[in-house]
């Protein structure tokens, strides 16, 4: 079945630092790849998203490529903000048709100034 | 955007006690799912419906029911609530390929 495996946190970066959080997976067919951020007591938002391979998610700095040789999409952003302390979650929505997601264990992202 | 709409945010309620989660939606999406999620942040999807009177178990076995008589409108329901409950719930609607999800329910059971 599909499967989605990203680092384990926490990560603990100063501000400013570049951020990197790798997130594999494994799947057939074609997913939609996905990152969602959750702040303290909040529900998932949607970050940025990727649906085709060499594809690239972009939004509030964040950047992640989709790379279907490596099953890879990677986040990244070049200097982080105390402001992007939260958990990230990266996930697959693969192509059976019946649009669940599967979810990494998420990475807790911790940012000091 | 979607508006995912959950009710209520927080609830402490004792062991035994019967419980419904709303989740409600006002753009007409027919795919909508419930989560639950643990301490330690996993997620793991627990009903999902394709539309009204449609109701499908997740990967995670729950002792929750869910129902769909309205297009808008997925409750869960948990008919004798147990501490190993404790969880907070997020439920999420579908628009094209992407989920959006409601700011989620955190239940303690005593």
């Amino acid at each position: 079945g599909d499967s989605v495996t990203q680092m384990e946190g926490p990560v603990t970066l100063s501000e400013e630092a570049f951020l990197t959080i790798n997130c594999t997976y494994t799947a057939t067919g074609y997913p939609s790849l996905f990152w969602y951020v959750q702040y303290p007591g909040e529900g998932l938002q949607l970050l940025l998203k990727a649906t085709k391979a060499d594809d690239k998610g972009s939004n509030k700095g964040f950047e992640a490529t989709y790379r279907k040789e490596t099953t890879s999409f990677h986040l990244e952003k070049g200097s982080v903000q105390v402001s992007d302390s939260a958990v990230y979650f990266c996930a697959l929505s693969g192509d059976s048709g019946y649009s669940t997601l599967t979810f990494g264990k998420g990475t807790m992202l911790l940012v000091s100034p | 955007e979607a508006d995912i709409y959950q009710t209520p945010r927080y609830l402490v309620i004792g062991t035994g006690k019967k419980i419904t989660l709303e989740c409600s939606q006002t753009m007409g999406h027919d795919k909508m799912y419930w989560y639950q999620q643990d301490p330690g942040m996993e997620l793991h999807l627990i009903h999902y419906s394709y539309g009204v009177n449609s109701t499908e178990k997740g990967d995670l076995s729950s002792e929750s029911t869910v129902s769909r008589i309205r297009t808008e409108h997925f409750p869960l329901t948990l008919e004798s609530a147990r501490p190993s409950h404790t969880s907070q719930y997020l439920c999420a609607s579908i628009l094209r390929d992407t989920q959006y999800f409601g700011p989620g329910t955190r239940l303690t059971v005593l």
